[in-house]
């Protein structure tokens, strides 16, 4: 079946690189995402990686992709305390086909 | 570009009302537009892709009677959730589909008293 996990809660100091991982279960997906949620918005894409691709980096994001492992990862460079938020991996599974999210990650960035 | 809207952003009802929800592409046509639901500190839980022109694809579980879609033209889809009691309290998201993405609105927060 389609699962996504991700650990719950992430502190880091700010100026210090966040890691967030994800794990999904579904070897068949074409695209994972990372969306950003802050407090009572909607999500905001971040970034997504195509399944062929083992890399992507944009500017203070980089997202590793081990498809063996099916395994995601999210760093995010010199975190500033505007970064604490709730991050959300997900995998869709062809063009157009739904979402499967991730239960989120809490990050929070500390002075 | 992609932006998507949703009216409410919040609303508050009582028990046995019916609430709608509107869902806007403002500046593509989506003619495929997805409802998710949101309970605190938890994840998205998609309930339904709605196409234009035709019937809704609820998920296992969701009650097409309770949560009526409505995809009438390529840029609104509406929620409506009939006889909201307060278990439906949530947050409410659309996401509208482009170029094979999916484009997310802010959200609309229904609490049912």
């Amino acid at each position: 079946g389609e699962d996504v996990e991700q650990s719950l809660f992430l502190s880091v100091r700010e100026g210090d690189s966040s890691v967030i991982n994800c794990t999904y279960t579904d070897s068949s997906s074409t695209y994972l995402y990372w969306y950003k949620q802050e407090p009572g918005a909607g999500l905001q894409l971040l970034t997504y990686i195509f399944s062929n691709m083992d890399m992507k980096q944009d500017q203070r994001l980089t997202v590793l992709l081990n498809k063996k492992d099916k395994h995601l990862s999210l760093r995010i460079a010199d975190t500033q305390t505007g970064d604490s938020a709730i991050y959300f991996c997900a995998e869709r599974l062809n063009q157009g086909g739904k979402l499967i999210f991730g239960q989120g990650t809490e990050l929070s960035v500390k002075p | 570009g992609a932006v998507v809207s949703q009216h409410p952003s919040w609303v508050i009802c009582k028990s046995g009302t019916s609430v709608k929800i509107e869902c806007r592409s403002l500046d593509f046509q989506a003619t495929t537009m997805f409802w998710y639901r949101q309970f605190p500190k938890q994840s998205l839980m998609l309930m339904a892709t709605s196409n234009e022109g035709s019937k809704a694809t609820y998920e296992q579980g969701v009650e097409k009677d309770k949560f009526l879609i409505n995809h009438a033209s390529l840029t609104l889809s509406t929620l409506t959730v009939t006889s909201a009691h307060p278990e439906d309290s949530s947050f409410y998201i659309c996401s509208a589909s482009w170029a094979g993405e999916q484009y997310f609105g802010p959200g609309t927060r229904l609490t049912v008293t």
